[in-house]
């Protein structure tokens, strides 16, 4: 069973530029969620999906970032513009259902530096 | 809100040597818990996990947690580490009864296991 997926895998950026994130859930996991890890500190919710609906977004700095999830399937994280603070990694996890009984799935991670 | 203490941020071991990992959360009403696991160069996978029933639950590659409801504790053990459990260990709880609510996480245990 394929893992779950994210490119790129590194990404440098000056401040004030955008920058992108894409994540591929493992096949049939209706739950994604975007999470970031600033170092030193364990991963952090950003939004969460079941299906193509965001149905947690209280943590996502929405004056510069934003994602979606067309179709229910793959997801993009923005973030526009970048700042000197949002260098991080940016992990994407899924899970097969909304239960909170099931474990959830963590891709590689995005590691972004913001020059 | 819920939170999670991790007590020790770095942990240097022997070979063969016993390790126990603190973890105390924050939190009021029932929980599901984890243990995640960070091997160098790797993803975030899942050790361990409890949710209901016997309070000791044995995970992968000789893991093992207690969850003390009155201590508000779930650590994690091993009898004899090897040089390869070298890793992050990240504790990480989620309200029982709301689904799909994402992982809150410590900030993790670095162990460092020497040969």
């Amino acid at each position: 069973e394929a893992g779950v997926v994210q490119s790129p895998r590194y990404k440098i950026i000056e401040k004030k530029q955008p920058v992108a994130f894409w994540c591929n859930p493992i096949s049939g996991h209706n739950t994604l969620y975007w999470y970031r890890q600033n170092l030193g500190q364990g991963p952090e919710l950003l939004i969460r999906y079941e299906n193509e609906e965001a149905v947690d977004d209280s943590q996502l700095p929405k004056d510069r970032f934003s994602a979606e999830r067309l179709k229910g399937v793959d997801s993009t994280l923005k973030i526009q513009p970048a700042e000197l603070g949002d260098s991080a990694v940016y992990l994407c996890a899924s899970s097969p259902d909304p239960g909170g009984y099931s474990e959830q799935f963590f891709g590689p991670g995005t590691r972004l530096t913001v020059l | 809100a819920q939170s999670v203490s991790q007590h020790n941020h770095h942990v240097i071991l022997s070979e063969a040597a016993s390790l126990e990992l603190g973890c105390n959360y924050s939190y009021g009403g029932t929980v599901n818990l984890f243990w995640y696991v960070q091997y160098p160069g790797q993803h975030l996978q899942l050790l361990l996990k409890y949710f209901s029933g016997d309070p000791l639950v044995k995970g992968i590659k000789g893991f093992e947690a207690e969850f003390i409801k009155s201590k508000f504790s779930f650590n994690l053990r091993k009898p004899s580490v090897q040089w390869s459990d070298t890793a992050e260990y990240f504790c990480a709880v989620t309200p029982a009864n709301q689904a799909g609510t994402a992982l809150i996480f410590g900030k993790g245990t670095t162990l460092s296991v020497s040969s």
